[in-house]
Parts: C-alpha cells; sequence; structure tokens
C-alpha cells in the first residue's frame, strides 16, 4: 500500500520559511512526478509545483521567487520550501503523486491519483 | 495567467443527473482530470484523461469533453456524491497545472 506522509511545522511567523517534507513509502519514487498542492481555509486547491526522481522542478508563476521544491531519492522523500510568509500563505498543504502519461512521447504529466492527508500550516506570530 | 472555469454550485435531487462543467481554453488540446473533495478529507480522482474512470470510482461517475468544455456527469445522484468537485489540466505550455475554483455539490 502506497502512502505519502507529509509532514512539517503547523505554525510559521511571518516572514519565515515554511517548510514540508513528503515520505513516500511502499511504491516506485522513480515512475511518477511529485507535487505540492494547497488549499486555504474555505478556498479551492491551488498547484504549487512538482519535482520529477531527476530534480527538475517547475512551480506557479504567482509562487515561483518564493518556492524551493527539492527532491531526496535516498530517503523516497520531497520537499517544499516556501519564503517570507505571510497570512495568506496559511493553509492546508498536501502533498500528491503524478500518473506520467506516456501513451506519447515523450511522457507528459498526468492526473494526480494519490494524495497525503494534508498538512495544516498557520501563518501567525 | 491560464485559468479553468467552474460553476460556484450546482444542486440536484437524489436520484437526478448532475452536470458540472469546466471551460477553458487549452481544454480541446488538454487533458482534464476531476476530483472529489469532502469536508476534512483530501481530494480523490473520479475522472481522469477526460472520460477514464478509476477502478473503484461508482459507474455513475462519467466525463465527456466537447470543445473547451469539460463536463462531469453524476448519473443517479446519491447523498454520499455530496462534496466539492474540481477539474485540473495544464496551461498551454504543459508546464504548469491549474485547478478550477471548484463546484459544489449539494444533494437536496
Amino acid at each position: 500500500q502506497v502512502q505519502l506522509q507529509g509532514s512539517g511545522p503547523g505554525l510559521v511567523k511571518p516572514s519565515e520559511t515554511l517548510s514540508l517534507t513528503c515520505s513516500v513509502s511502499g511504491g516506485s519514487f522513480s515512475s511518477y512526478y511529485w507535487n505540492w498542492i494547497r488549499q486555504s481555509p474555505g478556498k479551492g486547491l491551488e498547484w504549487i509545483g512538482y519535482v520529477y526522481y531527476s530534480g527538475v522542478t517547475n512551480s506557479n508563476p504567482s509562487l515561483k521567487s518564493r518556492v524551493t521544491i527539492s527532491v531526496d531519492t535516498s530517503q523516497n522523500q520531497f520537499s517544499l520550501k516556501l519564503r517570507s510568509v505571510t497570512a495568506a500563505d496559511t493553509a492546508v498543504y498536501y502533498c500528491a503523486r503524478g500518473e506520467l502519461d506516456c501513451s506519447g512521447h515523450p511522457c507528459s504529466r498526468s492526473y494526480f491519483d494519490l494524495w497525503g492527508r494534508g498538512t495544516l500550516v498557520t501563518v501567525s506570530s | 495567467s491560464y485559468e479553468l472555469t467552474q460553476p460556484p454550485s450546482v444542486s440536484v435531487s437524489p436520484g437526478q443527473t448532475a452536470r458540472i462543467t469546466c471551460s477553458g481554453d487549452t481544454l480541446p488540446r488538454q487533458f482534464a482530470h476531476w476530483y472529489q473533495q469532502k469536508p476534512g478529507q483530501a481530494p480523490v480522482v473520479v475522472i481522469y484523461k477526460d472520460t477514464k474512470r478509476p477502478s473503484g470510482v461508482p459507474e455513475r461517475f462519467s466525463g465527456s469533453t466537447s470543445g473547451r468544455t469539460v463536463t462531469l456527469t453524476i448519473s443517479g445522484v446519491q447523498a454520499e456524491d455530496e462534496a466539492d468537485y474540481y477539474c485540473h489540466s495544464t496551461d498551454n505550455t504543459d508546464s504548469l497545472g491549474v485547478f478550477g475554483g471548484g463546484t459544489k455539490l449539494t444533494v437536496l
């Protein structure tokens, strides 16, 4: 049974850096792409960014200047750092596994087939 | 920035058919996927690549596409289908993920 387990502080002070890690257990780490998605209280889903096993990443232009997403293949983990946080960054942060659609060439990114339970991060002094 | 547009809410009575739409300029060229999210839970995919249903998802869930609009159809809606539904696709460069704003399905 593949599981995604997010971890990190639930409270971050304004202007500091939010750091979360997602641990992947029970399955292949190299055959997918790995994502961070957040949801502010009472709001919709916002895609933050992805990382591949190779370390290739991309992120939402609205957050790009503050976001770093990285991967630790030795630990089957990937991480999110969001710098200079404000109250607007208060949200549930989800890690999610992305399927790769290899019906064409090259493979393209497809849907999120497995999600972690989510980590509530509150930005407050 | 690229956007996907969904109606904020849809209401149906039990046993009726619910249709939730998602519109975007690149949907004729990019696949869309649908997620169901119940309160306090992580989203779960119910339709992927426009029309495909994952194993374990009830047959009453189906997807279709026409031009720049994709539609999630729930036939014979049940009370347990009450949830928020989100469409998901990629932008015109196929680089960035994007979600629709979400549709709250209310079963009357």
